[in-house]
C-alpha cells in the first residue's frame, strides 16, 4: 500500500513550456487536492476533486489546470509555465467516509527558469 | 484578515521543556481541527485531530477553544526530533482544509 505517490520529485521548466504533475493514490479515496507552498506560506489549495469526473477551484486555480479522470488519479497541469509557478506542489487525499483527515504525498518541487 | 494564523516562530527550547503553540481561526462554525507535523523539505504528516474539546496522544496534547476559537497544541518533555514546522489546519464545511503558515520548533540539546 503505497499511499499517495506523485510523479516527478523535481522538475526545472523553462518559461512557456508546459508539463502535467501526476497524483495517483491507491486507498480509494473519494477527494483529491491540488496545493502548493511557497517560503514562509502555508498550503494554498489550487484545485480539487470529490469524486472521478469532477473538479474545482481553490484558493489560487489561476495558470493550472486538472483532470481526474479515473479515482485513483488527479493530474494538475500547466499550460505556459511562469516564474511566479516555481514552488512545491502536494498532492492529497482524503476518504469520504472518514474525517477530515488529509493524507499528503511526498510532494513535487518545480522550478520555472 | 487570514482564516487561520499561527505564530511563525521559531520558537527555540531546550530538551526536556514543554512548549505550546496556538493557532487562531476565523470561522466560527468550524467542526474540525487538525495538527500536521512537517519535516524540512517533506510532506505534511498527520500529528493529532481534534474535534471536540481536546485530544491528548502521549506527549501531546491538543485543546480547542471554541469560545476564543484557537487550538493549541502542548508537547511536553521535548525530544531533538520534536524539530519540526507544526501546521494547523481548519475543516471546513466543503470538504477543504484551511492550513495556517506554520510554526518552527527548534529543540536544542
Amino acid at each position: 500500500n503505497a499511499g499517495v505517490t506523485q510523479t516527478p520529485k523535481f522538475r526545472v521548466l523553462k518559461t512557456g513550456q508546459s508539463m502535467t504533475l501526476l497524483c495517483a493514490q491507491d486507498m480509494n479515496h473519494e477527494y483529491m487536492y491540488w496545493y502548493r507552498q511557497d517560503p514562509g506560506m502555508g498550503l494554498r489549495l489550487i484545485h480539487y476533486s470529490v469524486g472521478e469526473g469532477t473538479t474545482a477551484k481553490g484558493e489560487v486555480p489561476d495558470g493550472y489546470n486538472v483532470s481526474r479522470l479515473k479515482k485513483q488519479n488527479f493530474l494538475l497541469g500547466l499550460e505556459s509555465a511562469a516564474p511566479s509557478q516555481t514552488s512545491v506542489y502536494f498532492c492529497a487525499s482524503r476518504d469520504l467516509a472518514g474525517r477530515d483527515t488529509q493524507y499528503f504525498g511526498p510532494g513535487t518541487r518545480l522550478t520555472v527558469l | 484578515r487570514k482564516e487561520v494564523e499561527q505564530d511563525p516562530g521559531p520558537f527555540n527550547v531546550p530538551e526536556g521543556a514543554t512548549v505550546a503553540f496556538n493557532c487562531t481561526y476565523s470561522n466560527s462554525a468550524s467542526q474540525s481541527f487538525f495538527w500536521y507535523r512537517q519535516d524540512c523539505r517533506k510532506e505534511p504528516k498527520l500529528l493529532m485531530s481534534v474535534y471536540s474539546s481536546g485530544n491528548e496522544d502521549g506527549r501531546f496534547t491538543a485543546q480547542l477553544n471554541r469560545a476564543s476559537q484557537y487550538i493549541s497544541l502542548l508537547i511536553r518533555d521535548s525530544k531533538l526530533s520534536d524539530s519540526a514546522t507544526y501546521l494547523c489546519a481548519e475543516g471546513d464545511s466543503s470538504y477543504k482544509l484551511i492550513f495556517g503558515s506554520g510554526t518552527r520548533l527548534l529543540v536544542r540539546p
